[in-house]
């Protein structure tokens, strides 16, 4: 399983776009690049997935490079409600078990 | 839709004590998982149930954690006897099988345990 690195923590202020990026230098051909964020006192939830270039939904885009061996989170404009802790995981395409790092904590202030 | 239900949310129990954890998946989710997060880490999976079989204990503490799923729905996972380093948060999750793709897990809000 590909071991990802990602910073310890982040600091952003309201309305402002957030960019945390994600290293998975050892990613397999087989592997999608996950994100998960996690509230306070909440589970992680799901929040974007990719394979390659870009993907956007209503929560955010994932940039992802030709290599693939980094990834980058965007978040448009964040709010308050934002502060939270992202997690970057890369899992092969049948699923299987979710190995967490630390995380990024990702401090949106007003 | 409902989402993964988990109870008791808080639990504070003495060392050597035992306790239990109950969840309930979302309706029609064939996988099931048990997480421990320690405060300031990422959960860690412990065990992962598909039906009522187990696909990956590797990382449970299977001297003292046990955890079962009957009927291939609800689950329970308890810890016997206690120890002060199981002070965590027990979060469990389901996922649907078969899509083909990296499977979205969805979390409960989790248990808290403190042990005294």
């Amino acid at each position: 399983l590909a071991k990802t690195t990602q910073p310890i923590s982040m600091d952003s202020y309201e309305g402002q776009e957030v960019n945390i990026t994600c290293s998975h230098n050892n990613i397999a051909t087989n592997d999608y690049i996950t994100w998960y964020q996690q509230f306070p006192s909440q589970g992680p939830r799901f929040i974007i997935q990719g394979y390659k270039t870009k993907v956007t939904n209503e929560v955010a885009s994932l940039f992802i490079p030709a290599d693939r061996k980094s990834s980058t989170l965007s978040l448009p404009r964040v709010s308050l409600s934002d502060t939270a802790v992202y997690y970057c995981l890369v899992l092969g395409n049948q699923g299987g078990k979710l190995i967490f790092g630390q995380g990024t904590e990702l401090s949106v202030k007003p | 839709e409902a989402g993964v239900a988990q109870s008791p949310r808080y639990k504070i129990i003495e060392k050597r004590q035992s306790v239990a954890f109950w969840c309930n998946p979302i309706s029609g989710h064939a996988t099931l998982y048990w997480y421990q997060q320690i405060l300031g880490q990422g959960p860690k999976l412990l065990i992962q149930f598909q039906n009522n079989g187990v696909v990956d204990d590797s990382q449970l503490p299977k001297d003292r954690f046990s955890a079962e799923r009957l009927k291939g729905v609800d689950s329970t996972l308890k810890i016997q006897p206690a120890k002060l380093e199981d002070s965590a948060v027990y979060l469990c999750a389901s996922s649907l099988v078969g899509t083909g793709l990296a499977y979205e897990q969805y979390f409960g809000p989790g248990t808290r345990l403190t042990v005294t």
